[in-house]
Formats: C-alpha cells, sequence, structure tokens
C-alpha cells in the first residue's frame, strides 16, 4: 500500500516571503503521480499543482513549485511572494498510475501573517 | 468547468437516523469518491465507484454504504448514525484516463449528536 506524509501540521509565514511544505511517500509503483491540493477555510478543496512522476523537470504553477525528488520519494511545495489569500490547509496526495488508488497526507495547515 | 455538488453543506441528525448524503457531478466523469475529513486523519476514503451500479470498499465502509443509480449522482448512506461519524464529508470525481487529479464538491459537516 501507498503511504502519503506531510510531518508539518502548521506552519506560518509573512506575507512577501517563501515558505515549502513537506511531503514523504512510500510506493513501489514507477507510475504515478503527485498532487498539492489547498483546502481555504470554509471553501472547496482545489488542485494547486501536479507532478507526473516520469518526468524529471519540476512542475510550476505561477508562484506554486515544487521539488520532486523521486529516488528519495520526496515532493515539497514551494510557495513563493506569500498572499493572504494563501492561507489555507494543504494536502499531498498520490495517485497511482492506473487512476484506480489515491492517497492523501494529514495535511499541513499554512497561515500567511499580514 | 467540471461541478461537483453535494446536497447539503451542514446537516444535523440525531443517533440511529438513517442519513443520506447526495452527490452530484455535471461533467461525465466515470469515477466518483465518497472521504470523510477528520482534524489529523488528513482524507479517508469510505466507498468509489468506477462505474454506474459498481462500488468498491475504501479504508474505512464500516457503518456505510453507497448508491449509484446513475453515473452523475453518487449517494453515501449512513444505515445508523452514531456519533463518531461526526464528520466532514467529501465527495470527489475522476476522469477515466486522466491524470489530472480529482475534482471536489464543497463537503458536508454531518453532527450526530
Amino acid at each position: 500500500a501507498q503511504t502519503v506524509t506531510q510531518s508539518q501540521p502548521e506552519m506560518s509565514v509573512q506575507e512577501a516571503e517563501t515558505v515549502t511544505l513537506s511531503c514523504t511517500y512510500d510506493t513501489s509503483e514507477n507510475n504515478y503521480y503527485l498532487f498539492w491540493y489547498k483546502q481555504p477555510p470554509s471553501r472547496q478543496m482545489i488542485l494547486v499543482i501536479r507532478q507526473e512522476a516520469y518526468k524529471q523537470q519540476n512542475a510550476t504553477e505561477n508562484r506554486f513549485s515544487v521539488n520532486f525528488q523521486k529516488a528519495a520519494k520526496s515532493f515539497s511545495l514551494k510557495i513563493s511572494d506569500s498572499q493572504l489569500g494563501d492561507t489555507a490547509m494543504y494536502f499531498c496526495a498520490f495517485m497511482t498510475g492506473t487512476g484506480n488508488q489515491f492517497y492523501f497526507g494529514t495535511g499541513t495547515s499554512l497561515t500567511v501573517i499580514p | 468547468d467540471v461541478k461537483v455538488t453535494q446536497s447539503s453543506r451542514y446537516l444535523v441528525k440525531r443517533t440511529g437516523e438513517k442519513v443520506f448524503l447526495e452527490c452530484v457531478q455535471d461533467m461525465d466523469h466515470e469515477n466518483m469518491f465518497w472521504y470523510r475529513q477528520d482534524p489529523g486523519l488528513g482524507l479517508r476514503l469510505i466507498y468509489f465507484s468506477y462505474d454506474v451500479k459498481m462500488k468498491e470498499k475504501g479504508d474505512i465502509p464500516e457503518g456505510y454504504s453507497v448508491s449509484r443509480e446513475k453515473k452523475e449522482r453518487f449517494s453515501l448512506i449512513l444505515e445508523s448514525a452514531s456519533t463518531n461519524q461526526t464528520s466532514m464529508y467529501l465527495c470527489a470525481t475522476l476522469r477515466d484516463g486522466r491524470s489530472i487529479g480529482q475534482y471536489f464538491g464543497p463537503g458536508t459537516r454531518l453532527t450526530v449528536t
């Protein structure tokens, strides 16, 4: 079975600063996908960024980027120029290549301080 | 854009009641999921369905059942609600063969008293 671990239950960052959220996973699969989801307070969970395991290049979406280390099974999320709207719970997730299994971490609660 | 809706944002039920949570999607996604979300535990999969009338147990199916009579609708049923089923329930969809991840509904916060 796959596992996803987020070891930082809570984090905070000053507005405009950079913060990195950690995620590690365990799998014996070679083909899989990794995701970061954002869940703002009392709002819907949305996809922030995704990474295909077969791609070496790290994914980037505007101020969000990942550091994907396949050998180390690490998938961290970097948020640059943090904004108040980035305050949310962030979940790291793993999906098998066939798309029939999804696993989530326990989440990191990020607070952006003005 | 895919839209996933859930029948209620907040629900309060009494112990022993039968509870129905409904999820409806407006895109033609084959796969639908029910999760419960609890602080410190993340999202845990209750059931998922990969086709009409098909269902598979997730990690925590005890005390729950599901129904998928139509492709766009996936219902979660609590046969006899208990206080330990107080939680946030999230529905999600996924299109076959797509790697872009799941789409989530807004969630239903269920309180069982």
